[in-house]
């Protein structure tokens, strides 16, 4: 099962901010906070991940609680592009390549 | 051309047949990934392989075997194809440098008649 809990769906008017939360409270030390998006028929793509410092690239913001038992993702002007489920995955640094486990996400729709 | 390609994209196969899944990626990723999405599951990992001739088992590997003699290519072979095993699969790729992403294909659409 899924280490994470999000929201099913949200919504967001194009140009503004999207707020994507995720719960992890059963974190441990040594684990990650990834997030991927696939958008419809697509395969999965990476974003951004994080240990406990927040972080940034050119597609978004990570932004991890000092508990580090929650996180969200914040893409800073939603484009209609970026309609698509977006999942949190929890995984741990030098464990199996395998353990990418995807849970069921929060679809995303940006509206016009 | 560059990237992670899969093929066929579309299969219509009946019970009981024998049928391989291609995946290809150019970027000499040492790691390499099959996973099936299916309505109300999400994606779920099928087998991995940590470089040529290692593969190891997933979540769901029951039904499928899997070969990696070239470190660019990673068949899936669906060795008697089921009704359930109508899916979409998805390869993926990823090296150890750049640990924690992993690189999809477009997906196999699987018809399991």
């Amino acid at each position: 099962d899924a280490k994470t809990t999000q929201p099913t769906s949200m919504d967001c008017a194009e140009g503004r901010a999207a707020n994507l939360p995720c719960n992890h409270s059963t974190i441990s030390g040594n684990e990650y906070v990834y997030w991927y998006r696939q958008i419809h028929s697509q395969g999965p793509q990476y974003i951004i991940h994080g240990l406990k410092n927040n972080e940034t690239n050119e597609m978004a913001s990570l932004i991890i609680t000092e508990d580090r038992k929650s996180s969200t993702l914040i893409l800073p002007h939603a484009t209609l592009r970026d309609t698509a489920v977006y999942y949190c995955i929890v995984r741990s640094y030098g464990g199996s390549q395998g353990n990418l486990i995807f849970g069921k996400g929060t679809k995303l729709s940006v509206k016009p | 051309d560059a990237g992670i390609t899969q093929s066929p994209r579309y299969k219509i196969t009946e019970t009981g047949r024998q049928v391989t899944l291609m995946c290809h990626q150019t970027w000499s990723h040492s790691y390499m990934f099959w996973y099936r999405q299916d309505l109300g599951h999400g994606l779920r990992l099928i087998y991995y392989s940590a470089a040529a001739d290692i593969t190891d088992k997933g979540e769901v590997s029951d039904g499928y075997v899997v070969s990696r003699s070239k470190t660019e290519n990673f068949p899936l072979t669906l060795e008697s194809a089921t009704r359930s095993q109508t899916s979409v699969y998805f390869c993926a790729s990823s090296d150890p440098t750049g640990f924690y992403e992993q690189y999809f294909g477009p997906g196999t659409r699987l018809t399991v008649t």
